[in-house]
């Protein structure tokens, strides 16, 4: 049964850098994409940006300028780092993996499964 | 980016009727790559649902999904008190993914 677990800082100054990382057991990290998704309390989910094992990325562009995801698969890690964090950065991070599927030809998929999610705070 | 509009925003039911949940799209969701997904309070985001209506492993059958294009359903049919949560549609057919804003499942 594969399991995300994420870990790193709950709280971070105003103007510093998130850095986050998720880990996985039982399973490898190929053949999969690796997600960082966000939910600020009370509201709705944002997607943050997704990396490959061959260290392929793509971000969300409302976060890009901000964002730098990074995988080692020796540890089955992924990583976010999220710069000049603000009181609006204040949420719950989700990790996630991301089937590659195939019918007439292959495609990124769903999430399944998420970590559980961990709270990060914004404050001096 | 696609925009998901989701209605209503809450629903009230009582047990063993049918939840009905919409899912909009601002434009057509490429190969109707759609998703589903169940969130408890506390909880990460469960997957139901995937490419609009196959079911994810371990749900049970009580849950569809419906839709193409830009206009997608979930079913709950023969609600149980279990299915009280927030249900978000989600699109992974074009970058970047985006999440509908939420349903809110109340079982009376």
């Amino acid at each position: 049964q594969v399991q995300l677990q994420e870990s790193g800082p709950r709280l971070v100054r105003p103007s510093g850098t998130l850095s986050l990382t998720c880990t996985v057991s039982g399973a490898s990290l190929g053949n999969y994409y690796w997600n960082w998704i966000r939910q600020p309390a009370g509201k709705g989910l944002e997607w943050i940006g997704r990396i490959s094992t061959t260290g392929s990325t793509s971000y969300n562009p409302s976060l890009k300028s901000r964002v730098t995801m990074s995988l080692d698969a020796s540890k089955k890690q992924f990583s976010l780092n999220l710069s000049s964090m603000t009181a609006a950065d204040a949420a719950v991070y989700y990790c996630a993996r991301q089937t590659v599927a195939y019918t007439n030809n292959w495609y990124l998929g769903w999430f399944d499964p998420w970590g559980q999610g961990t709270l990060v705070t914004v404050s001096s | 980016e696609v925009v998901l509009t989701q209605s209503p925003a809450t629903l009230s039911l009582s047990p063993g009727e049918r939840a009905t949940v919409s899912c909009g799209a601002s434009q057509s969701v490429s190969s109707n790559y759609l998703a589903w997904y169940q969130q408890k309070p506390g909880l990460a985001p469960r997957l139901l649902i995937y490419d609009a209506s196959s079911r994810a492993t371990g749900i049970p059958d009580r849950f569809s999904g419906s839709g193409s294009g830009t206009d997608f359903t979930l079913t709950i049919s023969r609600l149980e008190p279990e299915d009280s949560a927030v249900y978000y549609c989600q699109q992974y057919g074009s970058s970047p993914y985006s999440f509908g804003q939420g349903t809110k499942l109340e079982i009376k």
